[in-house]
């Protein structure tokens, strides 16, 4: 089945620096790459996809690029906000096979950002 | 438009009981999975129902079993509660098996 790892973390960075959370994945086949975003006492939010090998998902500043040849797909953004505190979570879905349907997500990465 | 809804947001129930959790999947979308997040972890696949069957299941005990019914909204019951059921219960919905999930603000467990 599907994998996931993100980096280790927590993150903790000054606002307006600029971030990066890892994240590889194992799978059979071409799994669609997801980053969510879960802010405290909440469920997930959909931050941004990308659905095939060299898809540039983007929204709010945040970026991840889809890199079949390294299998990964970081996230990144310029210029962190307080606001973008929270934990990241990275996941795989397949269109076919076992893992069908099957949302795989890594551990998780908390970010802080103090002002 | 109307976003995934979960019922209820808290329960507390005692060890050996029975529990039923309720998810109003979005408009259009046939496809509602169930995931279990532990404190601390990322969300663990239950299973998942596509068109009132189940399209999919993860490593969970037949305890936990579910239901889709024909509005594609969705229940999740786990019976003999333990312990470790204690977690968030997330419900998402999708339009299609593969393609990306949107969360319910879920339903938060504690078995005493």
């Amino acid at each position: 089945g599907n994998s996931v790892t993100q980096m280790e973390g927590p993150v903790t960075l000054s606002e307006e620096a600029f971030l990066t959370i890892n994240c590889t994945y194992t799978a059979t086949g071409y799994p669609s790459l997801f980053w969510y975003v879960q802010y405290p006492g909440e469920g997930l939010q959909l931050l941004l996809k990308a659905t095939k090998a060299d898809d540039k998902g983007s929204n709010k500043g945040f970026e991840a690029t889809y890199r079949k040849e390294t299998t990964s797909f970081h996230l990144e953004k310029g210029s962190v906000q307080v606001s973008d505190s929270a934990v990241y979570f990275c996941a795989s879905v397949n269109a076919g096979g076992t893992s069908y349907g099957k949302l795989t997500f890594g551990q998780g990465t908390i970010l802080t950002v103090h002002p | 438009e109307t976003g995934v809804t979960q019922s209820p947001t808290h329960l507390i129930k005692t060890r050996g009981q029975q529990v039923t959790l309720r998810c109003s999947s979005q408009s259009g979308h046939n496809t509602v999975s169930w995931y279990q997040q532990a404190l601390g972890q990322g969300p663990q696949f239950i299973f998942q129902y596509y068109r009132e069957e189940e399209n999919g299941r993860g490593n969970f005990p037949p305890r936990f079993s579910g239901l889709q019914f024909p509005n594609y909204s969705s229940e999740l019951n786990v019976n003999a509660l333990e312990l470790d059921d204690s977690a968030l219960y997330l419900c998402a919905s999708s339009p299609r098996p593969e393609s990306e999930a949107f969360f319910g603000q879920g339903t938060r467990l504690t078995v005493v």
